[in-house]
């Protein structure tokens, strides 16, 4: 029940194409839902978050879709950029003290 | 401002030593947690302090232990360590702490390699 799914481990994307990533949680406890950004020897930054009482958030090219009823969640990249490429993480908490990370995604934008 | 900053950041043990990591939060945040990165995976939470008193442990072996000091920053300790020890330790740095404030800041880690 503590588990989330991300798919795909890996993505390759043209510039200025679509890069779109998948989460899934079983918690219905889960209240708050975060993605995370890494690029190589730097720790997690925040992208952008979802709360379950909306379905979808935008902020810039970076937009976040939520089903509640399916227990899942995505992150889409616009106009996807060289500079986008990095590792993705979905994570999902709630009012406990910790996060839970899916697996991550490498996301490689050629130009 | 400062973020969370972290020491060392890279070192190299071997099987059975003892390691010491450190964390200095954002100023004026109170919770430091720890995650541990293993290469291809996402973190995972491993404590939570705030206000120098552990709020949360997740499943590592008693071999893992931390403190808060007065000045909220942080020291992760592992003892008898083991290959498979080997990973990037996380610290994240909050004012709260329930994980769904959408106020976790991490550093940029420590690696450690065991050999």
């Amino acid at each position: 029940q503590q588990q989330v799914k991300q798919s795909p481990q890996s993505l390759i994307v043209q510039k200025g194409g679509i890069s779109i990533i998948n989460c899934a949680y079983e918690n219905t406890a889960f209240d708050y839902f975060p993605w995370y950004q890494q690029f190589p020897g730097k720790g997690p930054a925040l992208l952008i978050a979802i709360r379950p009482d909306v379905s979808e958030k935008k902020e810039g090219r970076f937009t976040i879709s939520f089903n509640k009823s399916a227990k899942q969640f995505s992150l889409h990249i616009m106009d996807s950029q060289p500079g986008d490429s990095a590792t993705y993480f979905c994570a999902a908490g709630g009012a406990t003290n910790k996060l839970i990370f899916g697996t991550g995604t490498l996301l490689a934008v050629q130009p | 401002d400062a973020g969370v900053t972290q020491s060392p950041t890279h070192l190299i043990k071997t099987r059975g030593q003892h390691v010491t990591l450190r964390c200095s939060p954002i100023s004026g945040h109170k919770s430091v947690s720890w995650y541990q990165q293993v290469l291809g995976q996402g973190p995972q939470f491993i404590f939570q302090y705030y206000e120098k008193e552990e709020r949360g442990r997740g499943n590592f072996p008693d071999r893992f232990s931390a403190r808060q000091f007065p000045n909220y920053s942080s020291e992760l300790n592992v003892n008898a360590l083991l290959l498979g020890d080997s990973a990037l330790y996380l610290c994240a740095s909050s004012s709260q702490t329930r994980a769904n404030t959408g106020e976790l800041f991490f550093g940029e880690g420590s690696r450690l390699t065991v050999l």
